[in-house]
């Protein structure tokens, strides 16, 4: 049962901006724990995509930025492009279950 | 640049003992800056931590799986190994491992996954 509540899907055209939600508790995003998030395109491995809420690693598009705010935190995707079309995990620490848990996930379609 | 490689038999029967092993190349398992963990997916569903361990044994586990999971590492082969007994068809899934970055912030503890190997598919079957 994920800590982390993510849309299950959001979708937009070439060149749109869209962005992903990551809710969480108490336990975990509101207690100050950073956020981190995964793309995984499909029969792949994710990868690293922002790590401590809003950082990017390098070869990372500046296309990608993140945020982090009370329970919550973002991912956007600014000037969508057909090979962002994949799924996206949001991950943090929860210390109710004392471990790391990772968002629902979210399907990302470009029309 | 770091790989990582994971290993082990991919058809198990219930009740049986799954081992896997990651191999870490273009990279000391013993650095002090990151952790090495698994990290699992069944079938088209979502991610879901295993457990963590430090080149010095320290471990973090998912308490959900606390008691059927051990972790341990091998420094002299750059290796770290994972034991899930007494599987079920819940256990099926694509095991990952990856490397487990301590964060530099107020948490002392690892943070995110940076490196992940490829995966392998691990089913359990009568």
């Amino acid at each position: 049962q994920s800590m982390l509540t993510q849309p299950p899907s959001v979708s937009g055209a070439p060149g749109q901006r869209v962005t992903i939600s990551c809710t969480g508790g108490s336990s975990n995003i509101e207690a100050g724990y950073d956020v981190h998030w995964y793309q995984q395109a499909p029969g792949t491995a994710p990868k690293l995509l922002i790590y401590d809420n809003m950082n990017r690693p390098s070869g990372v598009p500046d296309r990608f930025s993140g945020s982090k705010s009370g329970t919550s935190a973002s991912l956007a995707i600014t000037g969508l492009q057909a090979e962002d079309e994949a799924d996206y995990y949001c991950q943090s620490y929860d210390s109710f279950v004392s471990g790391y848990v990772f968002g629902t996930g979210t399907k990302v379609t470009v029309l | 640049q770091l790989r990582l490689q994971e290993s082990g038999p991919g058809l198990l029967k219930p009740s049986e003992t799954l081992s896997l092993t990651c191999t870490v190349s273009g990279g000391s398992i013993s650095s002090s800056s990151y952790y090495w963990g698994w990290v699992r997916q069944p079938p088209g569903k979502g991610l879901e931590w295993i457990a963590s361990i430090f080149y010095s044994g320290s471990t973090y586990y998912n308490p959900s799986l606390n008691s059927r999971v051990t972790i341990f590492v091998d420094t002299s082969k750059n290796q770290f190994s994972l034991k899930l007994t007494s599987v079920t068809a819940a256990d099926t899934a694509v095991y990952y491992c990856a490397r487990h970055r301590l964060g530099s912030g107020w948490f002392r503890g690892p943070a995110d996954f940076d490196y992940w190997g490829q995966g392998t598919l691990v089913a359990v079957s009568s």
